[in-house]
């Protein structure tokens, strides 16, 4: 059964970069049937596309964030990760990770989600 | 590009139906038909209930169903139970190549 597990700091300081990589288990990130999605929720708020990636490198970025934002796949190690930019406060938020079929638009499996908190 | 808009909460005794809009433009909801919907526990990651407006994933109880009208999308819990009390959220493709989600509805089972 396929599993996402987000991992990375729980705390970033300001105007720092925060770096978070989702590993892929039971299933790898090479095949031509998925994509890969990350996703935020800020405290007591609603969910946010951030981005999505295709294993050919092919990526997609929410145009509110394209100018800080990196997503990149490790297909070797079944990884993909997210890079964000000189991060604020606003930047707290719950980060997840997802799979959205290919030739779909829904995420039909989703990592257990971790917390970053941005803080000097 | 906006949030859809949805109720910011919606409540029912067990056993009624209750429904959810997320109201969109013609450049997401309206345009494709790939609005989603998740459920979400309170500490818990969302759930996929709903995909392609009306598609049920294996395991979703028929209980849960989609619809779209125009540029609003609506989810329909029949017989409510406890178990669905918690955060829902739409979810749409939009025509500049991204995914934008819902405001968001907390369901309340009275």
């Amino acid at each position: 059964q396929l599993q996402l597990q987000e991992s990375g700091p729980g705390l970033v300081r300001p105007s720092e970069t925060l770096s978070l990589t989702c590993s892929v288990s039971g299933g790898s990130i090479s095949i031509n049937s998925y994509y890969w999605v990350w996703i935020r929720q800020p405290p007591g708020k609603g969910l946010e596309w951030l981005g999505t990636i295709y294993y050919t490198g092919r990526t997609y970025y929410n145009p509110s964030l394209k100018s800080r934002v990196t997503i990149s796949a490790d297909t070797s190690k079944d990884q993909f990760s997210l890079n964000l930019r000189s991060v604020t406060a606003a930047d707290t938020a719950v980060y997840y990770c997802a799979r959205q079929p290919f030739g779909h638009y829904h995420m039909d499996v989703w990592g257990k989600g971790t917390t970053v908190a941005v803080s000097s | 590009q906006s949030a859809l808009t949805q109720p910011a909460s919606v409540s029912g005794s067990p056993g009624q139906s209750i429904t959810i809009s997320c109201t969109g433009t013609s450049s997401d909801v309206g345009d494709y038909n790939s609005v989603s919907w998740y459920r979400q526990h309170p500490g818990k990651a969302p759930k996929l209930m709903i995909y392609d407006v009306t598609n049920r994933p294996s395991g979703v109880s028929i209980r849960f169903s989609g619809s779209k009208s125009g540029n609003t999308a609506s989810l329909t819990i029949s017989g409510l139970q406890a178990e669905d009390e918690a955060d829902y959220y739409c979810c749409s493709y939009t025509s500049s190549n991204t995914y934008v989600f819902g405001t968001g509805t907390k369901v309340t089972v009275l």
